[in-house]
């Protein structure tokens, strides 16, 4: 089993500021098995992006995916106000797992 | 438009079973290389993907259920459905029926989510 542990828990930001999400697996695995996904309350997940780097129908280009190995990174440039949310990593390597998840908060 | 709706009892009684169903509408759940899956999240955690089935008649579940877990596919409904046994408190969550686009190692479409609560 391949275990997702996401940092930091909670990120604190402002409107205009760029964001960057870490996601870390206990062992290495291939790109093209690992997503990001949006949550905001209420609503179920979307996703955002698949094989680490490749962007969902839809979402704008300020999001991007990146890493390799077992450190991914999801970077929100120029944050808006819908982009606070919480964000998880998944892996589909081995069963699929999610990450814990980051809270984007607004400053 | 794919679009996929949950169904099924809100409230559960402990040692009780259970059962959901989706319906999938836009979209034959049989065609294309899709997999239909169920993933929970309990109030204010993570997401915990339960299990998956192939309308061919492939399934897999997560290690941890896996003894507790059934799905099943109905093609003629259009419609797939959960079964986990001898429920605890622990099963409380929201329950979502989603598209696995297995062979891109993603989860596309989202039902709304069902919550279900396990309580006498």
């Amino acid at each position: 089993e391949i275990v997702l542990t996401q940092s930091p828990g909670t990120l604190s930001l402002s409107p205009g500021e760029r964001a960057t999400l870490s996601c870390r697996g206990s062992q290495s695995f291939s790109s093209s098995y690992l997503a990001w996904y949006q949550q905001k309350p209420g609503q179920a997940p979307r996703l955002l992006i698949s094989g680490a780097s490749t962007r969902a129908t839809g979402i704008p280009d300020r999001f991007t995916g990146s890493g390799s190995g077992t450190e991914f990174t999801l970077t929100i440039d120029r944050l808006e106000p819908e982009d606070f949310a919480v964000y998880y990593c998944q892996q589909y390597a081995t069963s699929p797992r999610f990450g814990q998840g980051t809270r984007l908060e607004i400053k | 438009q794919v679009q996929l709706q949950e169904s099924g009892p809100g409230l559960v009684k402990p040692s009780q079973t259970l059962s959901l169903t989706c319906t999938v509408s836009g979209a034959p759940i049989s065609r294309g290389s899709y997999y239909w899956s169920w993933i929970r999240q309990p109030a204010g955690k993570g997401l915990e993907w339960l299990g998956r089935i192939y309308t061919g008649g492939t399934t897999n579940y997560n290690p941890s259920l896996k003894s507790r877990v059934t799905l099943s596919a109905d093609t003629s409904k259009n419609q797939i459905s959960l079964q986990l046994t001898s429920v605890t408190a622990a099963d409380t969550a929201i329950y979502y029926c989603v598209r696995d686009v297995t062979f891109g190692y993603f989860f596309d479409y989202w039902g709304q989510g069902i919550l279900v609560t396990v309580s006498s």
